[in-house]
This record gives structure tokens, sequence and C-alpha cells, in this order.
């Protein structure tokens, strides 16, 4: 069965850098888009973009352009999200879900709570 | 981007009652809509896709209808597992976005 496990929670100082890992089974990792949701504690979700598991090209929404890096190590079906230096704005839930036609999100990762706190 | 009005923010039903939730799109989005449920502490589900299809294993008390930029969740008969948040989302176009959310919970 197609499974998303994701890493486990972070704690970490402003400025500092995480790197969080999705590592999928069940299915053929290359055959499906990875995306990428936030979810800030009592909010709604934030679609953050994709990344090509084919070709590792990334698409990032406007928001997260700046310090977000999506990556892959295909030999190993694990999709990454690294942000670099962290802010509160930051702390959050992040999830890895895989895309489905026609732009539906039915396997999700169980999310990764990253804290940034001083 | 495509601006999702979802409603009401909260909802509160009886155990049978038949509730519904609501989606505005800013602009049509050729139902290309997806309804998720969260539980406290858990990942979304994907419930239905497509404004209308149902999600495999998905009980048929979950149904969805809508087209253009007005979209809605329909619940038959609410039961106790149904509690948690309810979120509409586009993939019209990038960047898809979602719904705030409703939270629905048994009177």
């Amino acid at each position: 069965q197609v499974q998303l496990v994701q890493s486990g929670p972070e704690l970490k100082k402003p400025g500092e850098s995480v790197k969080i890992s999705c590592r999928a089974s069940g299915y053929t990792f290359t055959d499906y888009a990875m995306n990428w949701v936030k979810q800030a504690p009592g909010n709604g979700l934030k679609w953050m973009g994709w990344i090509n598991t084919q070709t590792g090209k990334p698409t990032y929404a406007d928001d997260f352009k700046q310090r977000f890096v999506f990556s892959l190590e295909t030999s190993a079906s694990t999709a990454y999200l690294q942000i670099n230096n962290l802010n509160i704005e930051d702390t959050a839930t992040y999830f890895c879900t895989r895309y489905d036609y026609p732009g539906i999100f039915a396997y999700w990762g169980q999310g990764v709570m990253v804290t940034v706190s001083s | 981007d495509i601006q999702m009005t979802q409603s009401p923010a909260s909802l509160s039903a009886s155990l049978g009652e038949t509730i519904s939730i609501e989606c505005l799109a800013s602009e049509g989005i050729s139902s290309y809509l997806a309804w998720y449920q969260q539980r406290p502490g858990k990942s979304p589900q994907l419930l239905i896709y497509g404004a209308n299809s149902l999600q495999a294993g998905v009980p048929s008390r979950f149904s969805g209808s809508g087209s253009g930029t007005q979209y809605s969740l329909k619940i038959s008969s609410m039961q106790p597992e149904d509690e948690g948040d309810y979120f509409c989302q586009q993939s019209y176009k990038f960047p898809y976005t979602f719904g705030a959310g409703t939270k629905l919970e048994l009177k």
C-alpha cells in the first residue's frame, strides 16, 4: 500500500536550517510528483509547491521562493524539504503529499512539526 | 491567485443530521475541486475530487456538488467520526489554494 513516512519533529532556533524527509513506498517513486503543504498552528493548509520526481525540477509558490528548497534522493524514494534561515513564522507542520491527476492529494505523510524558538 | 471562500467557519450538528459546507471560488475552476477531512493531529484525508467523485473507501454519506465558482460538501447523516476540520481545495490553477476550513462538531 502507498505510504509516505516523514521524519520526526524538529526544534530549531531562529536563523538555523532544517531538512525534513519524506520516504515513499508502495509505488514507483518517479511516477508521481511530490508536493509540500504547510499548516501553521491553528491555521489552514497552504500549498508550498512541488517537485518533479523524474527530473528533480522544483516549482515553488510565491511565498516559498526564497528560503525553501525541495530535493530528492531517488534511489531511496525520498523527497526532502529544507528551510534555511528559519524564523518564528516557519513554526508549522509540514506535510508531503503525492500528486494524483487531476490535482488531488490522496496520500499524505504524517506531517513534521517544526518549532522555531529562541 | 484563486481565493477559496469557505463557509461556515464552524458548525455543530446532531447525530443523524444532514449538513452542508460551501466553497466559493474567486473565479471559475471547472470542477477542479476537492474536499478533505482532517481530524485533530492527523493528516488531511481526501473525501471528494472532481467536485462530485467519491474517493475510494469514503462512506457514501459524503457527497459533493457544484460547478463554476460554487461548490458544496454534504454529509447526509452526521456520525461521531465525522467531527473534524473540512477543507476545500482548487487544482485548476497554480498556486493550488485551500479554503480556510470548517470546524464540524457533534452537538
